[in-house]
């Protein structure tokens, strides 16, 4: 069945530094590839998304591009603030309900 | 912008005893969800919903939990007799329509603890 695997946490980094969050998955078809973001005492909400090969996801300076020749779908920004500290979460919805499956999320911590 | 509602935000009950999980979705959205994260492992889906009737299960939803849309506004995820496996954050979503890309409303979650 279709799943998604996220690098383990925390991820721990200064402000201003390059993240990176890796992401793969294994799904049938073409699925919709999702970053979602917790933030402390709040429920999940949608980051970016991307619907087909090669497009790229964008929101808060945060990137992501479908690679479908890789099942990749990594998220990345150039400099973190303190505040992007949360968990974040890769997800893929497929299939005839487009139900999306999550990975276990990575938190991810930016000190001053 | 509208926010999806979950009550309580901390649910301790004793193994055996049976729970009700609350959420109130967004007002105009037609699908509705429950979602599991037991700490450490995958957020998991349970259930759908849609025109008041299960739309989609996991096989982790069995006999003992069950979904309700008592009326227009709440929807619950009632779990007939705890277990210890049962400890989980619970989250509740509900979307406008079911597609490609459909973005998901998220409540903040109610954490059960089954002692």
């Amino acid at each position: 069945g279709d799943s998604v695997t996220q690098m383990e946490g925390p991820v721990t980094l200064s402000e201003e530094a390059f993240l990176t969050i890796n992401c793969t998955y294994t799904a049938t078809g073409y699925p919709s590839l999702f970053w979602y973001v917790q933030y402390p005492g709040e429920g999940l909400q949608l980051l970016l998304k991307a619907t087909k090969a090669d497009d790229k996801g964008s929101n808060k300076g945060f990137e992501a591009t479908y690679r479908k020749e890789t099942t990749s779908f990594h998220l990345e920004k150039g400099s973190v603030q303190v505040s992007d500290s949360a968990v974040y979460f890769c997800a893929l919805a497929s299939g005839g309900s487009y139900i999306p499956t999550f990975g276990r999320g990575t938190s991810l911590i930016v000190h001053p | 912008e509208p926010e999806v509602t979950q009550t309580p935000s901390h649910q301790v009950t004793q193994m055996g005893q049976e729970v009700i999980l609350r959420c109130v979705p967004i007002s105009n959205h037609l699908y509705f969800y429950w979602y599991r994260q037991i700490l450490g492992q995958k957020v998991e889906f349970l259930v759908s919903f849609y025109n008041n009737e299960i739309s989609e299960k996991s096989e982790i939803f069995d006999d003992q939990f069950s979904v309700e849309r008592p009326d227009g506004s709440n929807f619950t995820l009632k779990i007939r007799s705890t277990k210890l496996e049962d400890s989980a954050m619970y989250f509740c979503a509900s979307t406008p329509g079911q597609g490609r890309g459909e973005k998901l409303f998220f409540g903040s979650g109610t954490q059960l603890s089954v002692l």
